[in-house]
């Protein structure tokens, strides 16, 4: 079955430090997709940064880059250069399958970055 | 602007009632999921839609009912039978069927309470 593990129930992070969250996942599709997304306290889920199982290359978006390792089945995000809106938490997410377009979350991270 | 609006808000229920909540979308979105997610966990999938008058059950689709009479409608009931509705619900939606970076974009939520 597919399953995504986020292990770090909570990270802390100084202001303009770069800070990794770590995801694993599983599944026996060879093609699917990785999402991460950010919550805010406020609740609404905001899209950040994907990575496709056949991309060569490591997805990048401005501060936001995914550090993927497909033999290993892992998609840490990378934030660099942390700012004190980035407190929130932050869902990574599989794409099931190539139709249906249903996703399987992660647990979560807490992110909290200190001034 | 396009986007996903649902509403209420927030929502108070006495038990053994049935409640709906509202997810619209002008997206022209084929598809549009329903998530739920309890304190600190991640979302789990209770309904999905990939086009009008048609639906699948998610993982957690005990106790709920949709419908999706237009595309861009997909209004979730939380019944009596559901024995633990208290929860942040998510609406979302996408294009499906696209290899790639086909995110989904969620709609504010809806803190459901039950009394």
């Amino acid at each position: 079955a597919q399953k995504i593990t986020q292990t770090q129930p909570g990270m802390f992070v100084q202001e303009k430090e770069a800070v990794t969250l770590d995801c694993t996942y599983d599944t026996s599709d060879p093609s699917y997709g990785l999402f991460w997304y950010k919550q805010p306290s406020s609740g609404e889920m905001i899209f950040l940064i994907y990575q496709g199982s056949y991309d060569q290359q490591n997805a990048t978006e401005g501060r936001y880059s995914l550090n993927f390792q497909k033999a290993r089945k892992s998609a840490n995000l990378v934030i660099s250069a942390s700012q004190l809106g980035d407190s929130a938490m932050y869902f990574c997410a599989m794409r099931e399958g190539e139709n249906t377009g249903k996703l399987i979350f992660g647990q979560g991270t807490t992110l909290q970055v200190k001034p | 602007d396009g986007g996903i609006t649902q509403s209420p808000k927030y929502l108070f229920r006495k038990e053994g009632q049935n409640v709906t909540l509202s997810c619209e979308q002008n997206l022209n979105h084929d598809a549009m999921y329903w998530y739920r997610q309890d304190p600190g966990q991640g979302l789990r999938l209770i309904y999905y839609s990939q086009i009008v008058n048609d639906f699948q059950k998610g993982d957690i689709a005990e106790g709920y009912s949709v419908s999706r009479e237009k595309k861009e409608s997909f209004p979730l009931t939380v019944t009596s039978a559901q024995k633990n509705p208290t929860a942040f619900y998510l609406c979302a939606s996408a294009r499906p069927g696209l290899a790639g970076s086909n995110e989904q974009f969620f709609g504010p939520g809806t803190r459901l309470t039950v009394l």
